[in-house]
Order: structure tokens, then C-alpha cells, then sequence
């Protein structure tokens, strides 16, 4: 069992460009979230999805852009990289099965770096 | 709304050290209640959680109480090891959705 799979783990971009963070679960988690970490801000959620054609913004959405066609994927793109988009991204899912349920399984990270 | 306030680090304490970590919280109704932990270079892991009210979460020699009279999650450990050298995080649901309040995240070193 993979859990939650993200590529990159390191990715050097220029100023302007464009990529995209995959993230694959393999768990049937009907819920997905990207977060970023930043030195002093802890967690900070971008956006999130509820299922399959189902997206919505977090806290710091601006310059980033989601779609979830399936369950298992949720990918994060970046439109147009800038230096404050530097960071380190996590992907999380969970499902839901009453209170207290909502235990997120994090991926490994994804350490961007945008010059 | 709700949030979560965890006490700044680092902390730094000696291998066998008595271990506490603060946690307050602000929230209406009655929250879940979690500690996450993030070793060095990984992802975030679930620690332990609590549900309700006197509950008592715990897994691998940590402990934390869910204090609604002091809207309090502290997370204890009799006696600290080189390898719990990580970040702790305090988080909160309510229970009406998927979405965790999270606190800032405390750094632990602990030195042999």
C-alpha cells in the first residue's frame, strides 16, 4: 500500500515558468488538499477537493490551479512560477466515517524552489 | 472562529527528559483533537487524537489529554529519546467538515 505518492521531491524552476506537482493516492480517499510549508508559517491549505470534479480554494490560493478528474489523482499547478511560490508542498488525503475521522495521511513532500 | 495556539519553540531537553508541549484551542461545540509529528525530510504523521471530552490519546510513549474546561490538548512524554527529535503540530476539526485548524508547530531537539 503507497499511500500518498508525490513527484517531484525536488524541482528548480525559473522565474515565469510553469509545472505541475502530481500527487496519486491509492487509499480511495474521497478527500485531497494541497498544503505548503514555510519556515514560521506552518501549514497553510491552497486547495482541497471532496471528490472527483469537485475542487475549492484554501487560505492561500492565488497562482495555483487544481482539477481532480479521478479519485486517486490531484495535481497542483503552478501558472506562472514566482520566488514567493519557493516552498515546500504536501499533499493529504482522507476519508470520512464520523467524528474525530478526518486523520489526513500526508505525502513525502515536494521541495520547490523558484528562482 | 477557531484556532489553535501552540507554545514557540525550539525546545531543547536532554535524552530522558520530561516532555510537555502546549496546546490551547478556540473552538464552539465539541472538536476533535490531533497531534501530528513531521520528522525530519517526511511528511506529517498522525501521533494520536481525541475525540471527546476526557479522552486520552496515546501512541508511542506520548500522551495528551482532552481538557474542555481549560480548552487544553498538551502533549506529554515521561522520558524523551534522540529519535523524537521533531515538529509537532496540535490541529482541530469540528467535526462539520474534512478541513483541520492547525497550530504554527513546535520544533523539538533533543540532545543525548
Amino acid at each position: 500500500n503507497a499511500g500518498v505518492t508525490q513527484t517531484p521531491k525536488f524541482q528548480v524552476l525559473k522565474t515565469g515558468q510553469s509545472m505541475t506537482l502530481q500527487c496519486a493516492q491509492d487509499m480511495n480517499h474521497e478527500y485531497m488538499s494541497w498544503y505548503r510549508q514555510d519556515p514560521g508559517m506552518g501549514l497553510r491549505l491552497i486547495h482541497y477537493s471532496v471528490g472527483a470534479g469537485i475542487t475549492d480554494q484554501g487560505e492561500v490560493p492565488n497562482g495555483y490551479n487544481v482539477s481532480r478528474s479521478t479519485t486517486e489523482d490531484f495535481p497542483l499547478r503552478l501558472l506562472s512560477a514566482a520566488p514567493s511560490q519557493t516552498s515546500v508542498y504536501f499533499c493529504a488525503s482522507s476519508t470520512w466515517s464520523g467524528f474525530g475521522a478526518n486523520v489526513l495521511t500526508f505525502g513525502a513532500g515536494s521541495r520547490l524552489t523558484v528562482l | 472562529g477557531n484556532s489553535v495556539t501552540q507554545m514557540e519553540g525550539p525546545v531543547t531537553l536532554s535524552e530522558e527528559a520530561f516532555l510537555t508541549i502546549n496546546c490551547t484551542y478556540t473552538a464552539t461545540g465539541y472538536p476533535s483533537l490531533f497531534w501530528y509529528v513531521q520528522y525530519p525530510g517526511e511528511g506529517l504523521q498522525l501521533l494520536l487524537k481525541a475525540t471527546k471530552a476526557d479522552d486520552k490519546g496515546s501512541n508511542k510513549g506520548f500522551e495528551a489529554t482532552y481538557r474542555k474546561e481549560t480548552t487544553s490538548f498538551h502533549l506529554e512524554k515521561g522520558s524523551v529519546q534522540v529519535s523524537d527529535s521533531a515538529v509537532y503540530f496540535c490541529a482541530l476539526s469540528d467535526n462539520s467538515n474534512y478541513q483541520l485548524i492547525w497550530g504554527a508547530g513546535t520544533k523539538l531537539i533533543i540532545k543525548p
